[in-house]
């Protein structure tokens, strides 16, 4: 069965670094787009960032361009969100999902970050 | 930039009672690009519909979807104890590629 399982959240001062991970198991990972998507306490859903199935595009969010980096190793079945230079605003359950052509059909169960001095 | 509304923001209905939810896009969503997801507190989001109307792998009939252009909806033919949650709609495809809407809370009455 599809399973996506997120690790790597935690406590990440401001202006400083942290990435993410999300290993996969159950489907061709190297067939699927993958995305991140992030949840803030209460509040609903915010799309990040997404990958190509073959790491060739990326396309990213206006909140996060320019200091968040999607990238993935199909070798590892593994996706990687890369946080640089964190704001109090990106503290959140971050989701990687697997994209069907459009629609996010599979989801993992979220990893916290929060964004503290 | 496509902008996703939906309403109500909070739906107050009984077991049984039917739901509505709408979601509006500020522009014309490309192809019937929109899914409906569902979430319960603490869990991951689940996808119900795509393409407007499919239903997902295993969603039931309750569910369905419809809409076209600008706007769109979800009903929920007879609620079930299970199917209080919040919904989101989510559009696929126009700038910024993929955007949620703010979602609506189907509550106990």
């Amino acid at each position: 069965q599809v399973q996506l399982v997120e690790s790597g959240g935690g406590v990440v001062q401001p202006g400083g670094s942290l990435r993410v991970s999300c290993a996969a198991s159950g489907f061709t990972f190297s067939n699927y787009g993958m995305h991140w998507v992030r949840q803030a306490p209460g509040k609903g859903l915010e799309w990040v960032a997404v990958i190509w199935y073959d790491g060739s595009n990326e396309r990213y969010a206006d909140s996060v361009k320019g200091r968040f980096t999607i990238s993935r190793d199909n070798s590892k079945n593994t996706l990687y969100l890369q946080l640089n230079i964190p704001r109090a605003e990106d503290s959140a359950v971050y989701y990687c999902a697997r994209e069907a052509g459009g629609p996010l059909d599979y989801w993992g169960q979220g990893t916290l970050v929060t964004v503290s001095s | 930039e496509i902008v996703l509304t939906q309403s109500p923001g909070t739906l107050s209905l009984s077991p049984g009672d039917r739901a509505t939810l709408s979601c509006r896009a500020s522009q014309s969503v490309s192809s019937g690009f929109l899914a409906w997801y569902q979430q319960k507190p603490g869990q991951a989001p689940r996808l119900l519909i795509y393409g407007a109307s499919s239903r997902a792998t295993g969603i039931p009939n309750r569910f369905s979807g419809s809409g076209s252009g600008t706007d769109f909806t979800l009903t929920i033919s007879r609620l079930e104890p299970e199917d209080f949650a919040v919904y989101y709609c989510q559009q696929y495809g126009r700038s910024p590629l993929w955007a949620f809407g703010q979602g609506t809370k189907v509550e106990i009455k």
